[in-house]
């Protein structure tokens, strides 16, 4: 099974900041990584899918980067709606996902 | 859209059936899934099932436990739910697989304890 591991488990930021959460796979998924954003009490919503494609509707704001077993999803000025939780999951051989990463407010 | 149904209290051992109803898109040319969420955790895949119900996947912890199925002529996603633990309990979601997961349910709630 492939493992997927988020980095940080918690991040503490503002609004305005740029923020990075990594995603690592345990082999090599090249490109078939998906992040999900997920607030309290709702369904995970699809931000990015192959790694880097933008999902229609999603601010362009965020922004996926990697292949092979590196990924990061980028947020280039946090806005008050973006504090959740992010998770990345691998469909390249099977179906898991990260344990998640909270985003709150500093 | 996708609206889960079923979900509640059972005792372990128990059973439970979820249904995830289907609407304003061609369910029947999907692949569709089933994940759930403890609380306050991560998300973990459940099961797979193909456009026309033939082709089925299961994650281990479920196998032989959990069915999934579908009605396309209802437009309803099914996880039969057999031999229930406590460590079932959590929110599950139905899924559409088309660029990864991307439309999901608003979640039913399972709890099994006695």
């Amino acid at each position: 099974d492939i493992q997927m591991t988020q980095s940080p488990s918690t991040l503490s930021a503002s609004v305005g900041d740029r923020v990075t959460i990594t995603c690592r796979a345990s082999q090599n998924i090249h490109d078939w990584l998906a992040w999900y954003q997920q607030k309290p009490g709702e369904a995970p919503k699809l931000l990015i899918y192959k790694a880097s494609t933008l999902e229609g509707g999603v601010p362009s704001r965020f922004s996926g980067s990697g292949s092979g077993t590196d990924f990061t999803l980028t947020i280039s000025s946090l806005q008050p709606d973006d504090f959740a939780s992010y998770h990345c999951q691998q469909y390249d051989t099977g179906f898991s996902f990260g344990q998640g990463t909270k985003l709150e407010i500093k | 859209q996708l609206v889960e149904s079923g979900g509640g209290l059972v005792q372990p051992g128990g059973s439970l059936r979820l249904s995830c109803a289907a609407s304003e898109f061609s369910f029947r040319t999907f692949y569709m899934h089933w994940v759930r969420q403890v609380p306050g955790k991560g998300l973990v895949w459940v099961s797979r099932i193909s456009d026309d119900g033939t082709d089925k996947s299961y994650a281990d912890f479920v196998k032989g436990r959990f069915t999934i199925s579908r009605d396309n002529a209802r437009n309803i996603l099914y996880l039969q739910m057999d031999s229930l633990r406590a460590e079932d309990t959590a929110v599950y979601y139905c899924a559409r697989y088309y660029d990864a997961f991307d439309l999901w349910g608003q979640g039913t709630m399972v709890t099994v304890s006695s």
